[in-house]
């Protein structure tokens, strides 16, 4: 079953500019994790929050979790052409299964 | 850093037949390996979960007898789409994980992109 949603569902930026998508959940979670996919590609793995952690930054990338609004964001900072993808958040619902979000589709113009 | 492989990347096939598309953790040993489905422009759903040497558990909707799953050993998983038809067309992945219980280690295949003329 899905557990998250995303917004937004698409989101076009310039080059440099920053991109932010959300992600809201319905049940309790241990951890939530962001994935990449590159078109027609496998995920990526790019960070995992647990439950008790607020916020999480990679590089670039700069998650943050809020349990009481069952809600995370991704923030890419400074995006470049090469992180046109679709990002996906996933929680783990029943302990050991993960449930993925619908997905952001993010197109970064040169 | 661990990997997994899918093996085809792509497969056409006629209706009817049936199809079987293998997971191996290259460097780890898998106790756990998953099967999701992927229709375009939308997210992955779970098919179904094996452990080795014991049966798979299917996810609701998910018809057994139509996605045969074995997970023969600690590397391997192959699925197998029988009497495949259009509507099976889809992009299958699948995820590793060498703890039991756990989403934290789960690593993902490239993935495998089926289409049924």
């Amino acid at each position: 079953s899905q557990q998250g949603e995303e917004d937004p569902q698409a989101l076009s930026i310039q080059e440099g500019e920053n991109a932010t998508m959300n992600c809201s959940y319905k049940t309790s979670i241990n951890n939530l994790q962001w994935y990449r996919q590159n078109s027609g590609r496998g995920l990526v793995h790019l960070i995992l929050i647990r439950s008790n952690e607020r916020e999480k930054h990679s590089g670039r990338l700069r998650v943050t979790l809020d349990t009481s609004k069952k809600s995370s964001s991704l923030l890419i900072t400074a995006s470049r052409a090469a992180d046109t993808a679709s990002y996906f958040c996933a929680t783990d619902e029943n302990d050991y299964k993960l449930s993925f979000g619908a997905g952001t589709t993010v197109t970064v113009r040169a | 850093g661990a990997v997994v492989s899918q093996h085809p990347s792509w497969v056409i096939c006629k209706s009817g037949t049936s199809v079987k598309i293998e997971c191996r953790s290259l460097d780890f040993q898998a106790t756990t390996m998953f099967w999701y489905r992927q229709f375009p422009k939308q997210s992955l759903m779970l098919m179904a979960t094996s452990n080795e040497g014991s049966k798979a558990t299917y996810e609701q909707g998910v018809e057994k007898d139509k996605f045969l799953i074995n997970h023969a050993s600690l590397t391997l998983s192959t699925l197998t789409v029988t009497s495949a038809h259009p509507e099976d067309s889809s992009f299958y992945i699948c995820s590793a994980s060498s703890q039991e219980g756990s989403t934290d280690t789960q690593y993902f295949g490239p993935g495998t992109r089926l289409t049924v003329l």
